[in-house]
């Protein structure tokens, strides 16, 4: 199984300041990388797949890059609906599980 | 719009049961994959079971196996999850997931098990 690494665990982040989010895996997963955003009683919405194509109607403020074990996910200028808990998950192997890492929390500074 | 609603939720006693339910609408249900994933506030997304279009492939977390059985019926754009033997640990926010090529592009708002005598 595929083990996915986030760093950091937090990461305080003043209204208007980049936020850059890491995310590991155990081996090679290609491009076969997502990014998603968790709130509190809402849906998680997928931001990034194939590691920097932003999904429909994401803001531009997402980008994603790296390829093969290491990942960024930035947000360069962050907004206040932006606080959420964002997870990485690799897509690479098959059959299943696509793994998830343990996610970071952003929040207010 | 696509929309996924889970429902079936609620508090059980160790050992017992609960079926989850999530409904789809908003795009051809029978053409794409699903998946449960569930949410711990200790552990994070954890995966939990993927149902293929026709139910001819199905999988399950080593987690839950033995255990849990995902299931679909496409005539009536509805997802399942039959949950036996319930633990502590499957205490958690359990989501429906829609799987594309690329990772689980919609998701439901969840449904909260709470497995506690």
């Amino acid at each position: 199984e595929i083990v996915m690494t986030q760093s950091p665990a937090t990461l305080s982040v003043s209204p208007g300041e980049r936020a850059t989010l890491s995310c590991w895996a155990s081996q090679s997963v290609s491009s076969n990388l997502a990014w998603y955003q968790v709130k509190p009683g809402q849906a998680p919405r997928l931001l990034i797949y194939r590691a920097s194509t932003r999904a429909t109607g994401i803001p531009a403020r997402f980008s994603g890059s790296g390829s093969g074990t290491e990942f960024t996910l930035t947000i360069s200028s962050l907004q206040s609906e932006d606080f959420a808990v964002y997870y990485c998950q690799q897509s690479k192997n098959w059959p299943p599980p696509w793994t998830f890492g343990q996610g970071t929390k952003v929040e207010i500074k | 719009e696509v929309q996924l609603v889970e429902f079936g939720g609620g508090l059980v006693q160790p050992g017992g049961s609960l079926r989850l339910s999530c409904a789809a609408s908003g795009f051809t249900f029978s053409s794409y994959s699903m998946n449960w994933v569930r949410q711990t506030p200790g552990k994070g997304l954890e995966w939990v079971s993927y149902i293929d279009s026709s139910s001819s492939f199905i999988y399950y977390a080593d987690s839950v196996k033995g255990r849990f059985t995902i299931s679909r019926d496409n005539a009536k754009n509805s997802l399942y999850l039959q949950m036996n033997s319930l633990r502590d640990e499957d205490t958690a926010v359990y989501y429906c997931a829609r799987a594309s090529r690329d990772g689980y592009d919609f998701w439901g708002q969840g449904t909260l098990v709470t497995v506690s005598s």
